[in-house]
């Protein structure tokens, strides 16, 4: 079964632009959540999408905003990027049902992004 | 809120066991998790554990769990140059909600 993909793995942008990133869950599961991964913050998460719509949100400006498909490929966009934008963005998908025992995060191999 | 602390560092020799630690807050968390990550690449489950075990062993690995103290340990037998990596715990309550701590980086010693 293929893991979770993300494109692009890597990408140089300058101030100011904007980044669209995009995740492939593995087949069947239906939750995307969306990691931003810096040295000085660690693993922060941003946002989870379940069946098209938006579960959770974690603590991130509204330049960072996401959007899942019906086939539960999702995208994330950050737009006017600044140079603490730099960083891995991880996707990891799931089932997504609640209280149906581990549910065990699969993470992608992340898309590295720099701002110059 | 919810927190995960981890120490940041851990060296050891190989051939030694690594022990690396992780405090959790949230007293509804179901299961407890270790991820590993080497350099570039995402994150890899390694194992869990269900909040009503106390331990779990896989292989070289081997989860504690003290939930009245709100602590979860790994243990590596054996540790070899390959384990060198980020290790990150992580706990889930009832809802969909993963919580992650810091990562511990590892670093083997030949």
């Amino acid at each position: 079964k293929a893991g979770v993909t993300q494109t692009p793995r890597y990408l140089i942008k300058t101030r100011g632009q904007q980044v669209t990133l995009s995740c492939s869950p593995i087949s069947g599961h239906r939750s995307v959540s969306w990691y931003q991964q810096t040295p000085g913050q660690g693993l922060q998460f941003l946002f989870e999408y379940f069946s098209e719509t938006q579960r959770n949100k974690g603590n991130f400006p509204g330049r960072f905003s996401g959007r899942q498909f019906s086939n539960s490929r999702s995208e994330m966009n950050v737009s006017t990027l600044e140079l603490g934008d730099s960083a891995l963005y991880l996707c990891a998908s799931t089932t997504g049902q609640v209280l149906s025992g581990a549910n065990v995060l699969t993470f992608g191999a992340g898309s590295r992004l720099t701002v110059l | 809120g919810e927190d995960v602390e981890q120490s940041l560092f851990l060296s050891v020799r190989e051939g030694d066991s690594s022990v690396i630690n992780c405090t959790y807050t949230d007293s509804s968390s179901t299961y407890l998790y270790w991820y590993k990550q080497e350099p570039g690449a995402g994150l890899q489950l390694l194992t869990y554990i269900f909040s009503n075990m106390d331990m779990k062993q896989d292989q070289r690995l081997t989860v504690l769990l003290n939930k009245k103290d709100k602590h979860l340990s790994l243990r590596i037998a054996d540790t070899q140059t390959g384990d060198s990596a980020i290790y990150f715990c992580a706990e889930k309550d009832y809802g969909q909600n993963f919580v992650f701590g810091p990562g511990t980086r590892l670093s083997v010693l030949p």
